[in-house]
């Protein structure tokens, strides 16, 4: 069964930094594309960033300069480094699989993981 | 960047019924990039629908999706009670690659 588990959230202080790991299981990261997308409490999705082909990869604005996806194959892992983070970061983060097959839709998610960013 | 509006922001509806889901693009969006996603309180979202009008793998076919260029419809035949939850439909823009989602439907028991 193809799987994503988020970790690495908590409560950070403005200004601080925090890396998210993504574990995925049933398939490889460095075969498929992978993705974050946030939701911020009672909120709706906003996606954050995305490692496509050859390694490249692509960021919101509201994000660009402060997080950088990055992926580690001999783990199969997914993470984001979270850097100068701010109140309006504050988020369930979620990791999903990109399925090119499926239109580059997100067809896996995990469960998400919390940040708070408060003092 | 392409916003995407989805409309009514909150459907109320019984079991039994037929719901039409809207979601209307800034500028024209490419189908086969058109997707929505079911999320129920406390989970994931889910795959539901992909390239505007495919059904993904396990999804009933009370759901449907259709139509191109700036309009888009997520409809269920006949609403069954585990179909209330909130719909989410996004667009995938590939130049430079970036993804937007619609602020989002709640379909809920009338």
């Amino acid at each position: 069964e193809m799987q994503l588990a988020e970790s690495g959230g908590g409560l950070i202080q403005p200004g601080g930094s925090l890396r998210l790991s993504c574990a995925a299981s049933g398939f490889t990261v460095s075969n498929n594309y992978v993705t974050w997308v946030r939701q911020a409490p009672g909120k709706g999705l906003e996606w954050v960033s995305f490692f496509y082909v050859g390694g490249s990869t692509s960021y919101a604005d509201s994000v660009k300069g402060r997080f950088t996806i990055s992926r580690d194959n001999s783990k199969n892992a997914l993470y984001l480094q979270m850097n100068s983070l701010r109140a309006e970061d504050t988020a369930v983060y979620y990791c999903a699989r990109v399925n090119i097959g499926r239109s580059y839709a997100f067809d896996i998610w995990g469960q998400g993981t919390l940040v708070t960013v408060s003092s | 960047e392409i916003v995407l509006t989805q409309s009514p922001g909150t459907l109320s509806l019984s079991p039994g019924e037929r719901a039409t889901l809207s979601c209307r693009a800034s500028q024209s969006v490419g189908s086969s990039y058109l997707a929505w996603y079911q999320q129920k309180p406390g989970q994931a979202p889910r795959l539901l629908i992909y390239g505007a009008s495919s059904r993904t793998t396990g999804i009933p076919d009370r759901f449907s999706g259709s139509g191109s260029g700036t309009d888009f419809t997520l409809t269920i035949s006949r609403l069954e009670p585990e179909d209330f939850a909130v719909y989410y439909c996004q667009q995938y823009g590939s130049s430079p690659p970036k993804y937007t989602f619609g602020q989002g439907t709640k379909l809920e028991i009338k």
